[in-house]
């Protein structure tokens, strides 16, 4: 079985410009996270959906960050403008709801320059 | 708001020994998940166990196993007969049961395992 995809793997940027990332979850999950790694906050979730419906987003730190969800097999989170402080690893994961167990992509490991 | 603490910011184990990794949670939920995860340095996160808080049995899965006391809020990770691939970050993390699918995550620990 597949598990979470995430591209791209590693995106290195220059502040002020669009970043886009994606996930496709794995086959019959049903619900969809994006959390974020840093040294400095370690992990954290950012958003996450169920059904494809957005239901916690508090954790979204502004409006410069984003994320969809157009369907059962795909999600985007885009950074518009980013900043050097978006530096970080971003992880999404998928799971059955209320079964507890999320399973994790690789990440995608974003710096901004 | 549910956190969790992980006191050993590192710790090391000799190859084929055991090692106990600390975690304790704060919460006002009765029902629960409580998870240990673990990032090697290809950063993937791998779930290592999970414990149901309705449960009294704690989980194991082959050499890891936990202790769970839930009037402690506390759930350790033991790893038995560690081998050179256990070296990684490892995570403890909380669930609520319903609600929020939200994992609060600990700050981690990383496990050192010397040949």
């Amino acid at each position: 079985d597949a598990g979470v995809i995430q591209s791209p793997r590693h995106e290195v940027t220059e502040m002020g410009q669009e970043v886009t990332l994606r996930c496709k979850p794995i086959s019959g999950h049903n619900s969809l996270f994006w959390y974020r790694q840093t040294m400095m906050r370690g992990l954290e979730l950012l958003i996450y959906f169920n059904n494809n419906v957005p239901i916690d987003d508090s954790g979204m730190p502004e409006d410069r960050f984003s994320a969809k969800m157009p369907n059962a097999s795909f999600s985007t989170l885009k950074i518009q403008p980013s900043e050097p402080r978006d530096s970080a690893v971003y992880f999404c994961a998928s799971s059955l709801a209320g079964r507890g167990k999320q399973f994790f992509g690789p990440g995608t490991r974003l710096t901004v320059l | 708001a549910q956190t969790v603490t992980q006191s050993q910011p590192e710790m090391s184990v000799q190859e084929a020994e055991t090692v106990t990794l600390s975690c304790t949670y704060d919460t006002s939920e009765s029902d629960y998940y409580l998870f240990w995860y673990k990032q090697p340095p290809s950063r993937q996160m791998i779930l290592v166990i999970r414990q149901e808080a309705y449960k009294q049995q704690n989980a194991t899965e082959n050499r890891f196993s936990v202790n769970f006391q839930k009037a402690a809020k506390s759930f350790s990770l033991k790893i038995s007969d560690s081998q050179l691939g256990d070296a990684a970050m490892y995570f403890c993390a909380y669930r609520m049961e319903g609600g929020s699918e939200k994992l609060v995550f600990g700050k981690g620990t990383k496990l050192t395992v010397n040949p």
